[in-house]
């Protein structure tokens, strides 16, 4: 099985920072990787798809980039409505979520 | 607009069995696959199997392989998830959502279902 490495697992942020959380997977998995975003007693929704594609109506300040086993997502300017929870996945061997990343107000 | 939508929460004793369903509108119910994941109170996301609608194959979590079983009705555009031999740590929210042909993301996502196993 492909496990998913994500880090860190809570992070503490301002509006206005720039956010990058990273996504490790266990062998390649080429570009197979999607990002969601998950609210409190919400389904996740998805951000990212093919590791870079942004998914129609995901604002432009997120962006997904990496290949093979290291991936990350960025969020350039951090806003109120990004407070959430984000999982990784890889979709190239069944599927995987990674832990989750917490962002948080600093 | 493409919908997922989820039967409501169960609680089911140990032992025994529960079915969740999801009814899919605005799209071809066959032309893509259901997904199933489940998340445990306070947990991250877990995969548990996937069905392809046209052609009924199914891929199951190794861990959950002997106590699942993911069907479809094309006549309702229903998906249904079986989970058997419940147990105390299967209670989570579980979701279904729509997964394309080949390699695939998962969108939309269904709202979830609470089964809760408890004696």
């Amino acid at each position: 099985d492909i496990q998913m490495t994500q880090s860190p697992s809570t992070l503490s942020a301002s509006v206005g920072d720039r956010v990058i959380i990273t996504c490790r997977a266990s062998q390649s998995i080429s570009r197979w990787l999607a990002w969601y975003q998950q609210k409190p007693g919400k389904a996740p929704k998805l951000l990212i798809y093919k590791a870079s594609s942004l998914e129609s109506g995901v604002p432009s300040r997120f962006s997904g980039s990496g290949s093979g086993t290291e991936f990350t997502l960025t969020i350039s300017s951090l806003q109120p409505d990004d407070f959430a929870t984000y999982y990784c996945q890889q979709y190239h061997s069944y599927s995987t979520f990674g832990q989750g990343t917490k962002v948080e107000i600093k | 607009q493409v919908q997922l939508v989820q039967s409501g929460a169960e609680v089911k004793k140990p032992g025994a069995s529960v079915k969740v369903s999801c009814k899919a509108s605005g799209y071809t119910f066959t032309s893509y696959g259901i997904s199933w994941v489940r998340q445990a109170p306070g947990q991250g996301l877990e995969w548990m199997g996937w069905i392809s609608v046209y052609t009924g194959v199914t891929n199951y979590a190794q861990n959950l392989q002997a106590r699942v079983a993911m069907t479809t009705d094309t006549s309702t555009s229903t998906a249904y998830m079986e989970l058997r031999s419940l147990r105390s740590d299967d209670t989570a929210v579980y979701f279904c959502a729509r997964r394309g042909v080949g390699a695939s993301p998962f969108d939309p996502w269904g709202q979830g279902t609470l089964v809760t196993v408890s004696s």
